[in-house]
């Protein structure tokens, strides 16, 4: 399974636009690229999966250029209930690998 | 429509003894997957079910073992708890497998090993 590198933590103000962006080097063809979200004390939310190009949903946007080395997931205006952990994930069917993730803190 | 309900929420065992943890999957899914979570740490999978039987495992040792019921709830066993063993245990089922995809995670099972 590929493996993904993102930034360990992050800080933003409330209202403003988050772009967090995951290395993925060694990408397979069939791989998907995948944000979950984490609460304290909580299981992991998905937040959007990609393939290529811009996804976006009513959450969030994924941004995957044509090499598909990289991904950004971006949050627009933010709030303090944004502050979590977020997970890059790349995969197919097989399970799902969690790096350390970035913590995003927002501040008011 | 539920989501993934995991029981108990809360539990303290003493080293070396055995625990069960049970988890309900969405409905609709019939794929469930376990995870191992320690502070401050990304979940660590442990295995997953399917169709009754363990298809994929993570790094862990045969202490941990699972089932799969027929109306796809599952059950996490730990024997021999170790302090290590100490962890927030989570479940996430999914459709045919695509973990990688829109998997949903139960709130999990904080597990303490005194």
């Amino acid at each position: 399974l590929a493996k993904t590198t993102q930034p360990i933590s992050m800080d933003s103000y409330e209202g403003q636009e988050v772009n967090i962006t995951c290395s993925h080097n060694n990408i397979a063809t069939n791989d998907y690229i995948t944000w979950y979200q984490q609460f304290p004390s909580q299981g992991p939310r998905f937040i959007i999966q990609g393939y290529k190009t811009k996804v976006t949903n009513e959450v969030a946007s994924l941004f995957i250029p044509a090499d598909r080395k990289s991904s950004t997931l971006s949050l627009p205006r933010v709030s303090l209930s944004d502050t979590a952990v977020y997970y890059c994930l790349v995969g197919d069917r097989d399970k799902i690998i969690f790096g350390k993730g970035t913590r995003l803190h927002i501040l008011p | 429509d539920a989501g993934v309900t995991q029981s108990p929420t809360h539990l303290i065992k003493t080293r070396g003894q055995q625990v069960t943890l049970r988890c309900s999957p969405k409905s609709g899914h019939d794929t469930v997957s376990w995870y191992q979570q320690a502070l401050g740490q990304g979940p660590q999978f442990i295995f997953q079910y399917y169709e009754e039987e363990e298809r994929q495992r993570g790094n862990f040792p045969d202490r941990f073992s699972g089932h799969q019921f027929p109306n796809y709830s599952s059950e996490l066993n730990v024997n021999a708890l170790l302090l290590g063993d100490s962890a927030l245990y989570l479940c996430a089922s999914s459709l045919d497998g695509w973990t990688g995809a829109r998997s949903t995670f139960g709130s999990g099972t904080r597990l303490t090993v005194v």
